[in-house]
């Protein structure tokens, strides 16, 4: 069974700050596909930025970026230049490339950008 | 305006009533979802609808019963519900069933059972 785990429950930055969010999974799939979503206060959770395992490139997207680490199983986010807008929980999410497969979520770890 | 759209927002009712909640995306996707979001913020997959067929079924209640008129909507009906059933139910999309497709989220339905 597929596993994402998000050891940081809360991360607090300043602004224009660059962060990085943890997130480590656990699969027997040889494929397969990562993502990061975000939530925000008023509860509407948008997807970011998506690593497929075949790819070596780390994903960027706008000031979204990964660091993909294959072989410890590890996907960070990193987020540059933080704006007070990025504060929101976010969740690493992992699917399998089987049929069947579902989307599984870590716990969440909550963003605080202060002034 | 193409999104996901759920009804009601809120919903607050009490222990042994039936309760339906609506999804409808209108995005042209084939595949749609259902999870459910306790108070811990964890989020866990129910159903997995593709072109109005279940695909996958949690190990979900009976009392939670999806139901798909076409591949555009989605709903839930829980009947007979229970205090562990008050959560935030989200309905969401993807273009289709494949594995790399990222999901699209409705605004939630929050279920309060008293």
């Amino acid at each position: 069974a597929q596993k994402v785990t998000q050891t940081q429950t809360s991360i607090s930055v300043v602004e224009k700050t660059t962060v990085t969010m943890d997130c480590v999974y656990e699969t027997r799939d040889s494929s397969y596909f990562l993502f990061w979503y975000k939530q925000t206060a008023s509860g509407e959770i948008v997807f970011l930025i998506r690593q497929d395992s075949y790819k070596k490139e780390n994903a960027t997207v706008g000031h979204y970026s990964l660091n993909f680490q294959k072989p410890k199983s590890s996907i960070g986010l990193i987020i540059t230049a933080t704006q007070i807008e990025d504060s929101a929980v976010y969740f690493c999410a992992m699917r399998d490339g089987g049929t069947g497969s579902k989307l599984s979520f870590g716990k969440g770890a909550k963003l605080t950008v202060s002034p | 305006e193409t999104a996901v759209f759920q009804t009601p927002n809120y919903h607050v009712t009490q222990v042994g009533n039936e309760v339906s909640f609506n999804c409808k995306q209108t995005l042209g996707h084939d595949t749609m979802y259902w999870y459910k979001q306790d108070s811990k913020k964890l989020l866990k997959i129910m159903f997995s609808y593709n072109n109005k067929q279940l695909i996958v079924n949690e190990t979900v209640p009976r009392r939670f019963s999806p139901q798909s008129s076409d591949k555009a909507h989605l709903n839930l009906r829980i009947k007979s519900v229970e205090p562990e059933d008050s959560a935030v139910y989200l309905c969401a999309s993807s273009l289709n069933w494949g594995s790399s497709y990222e999901q699209y989220f409705g605004p939630g339905t929050r279920l309060t059972v008293l």
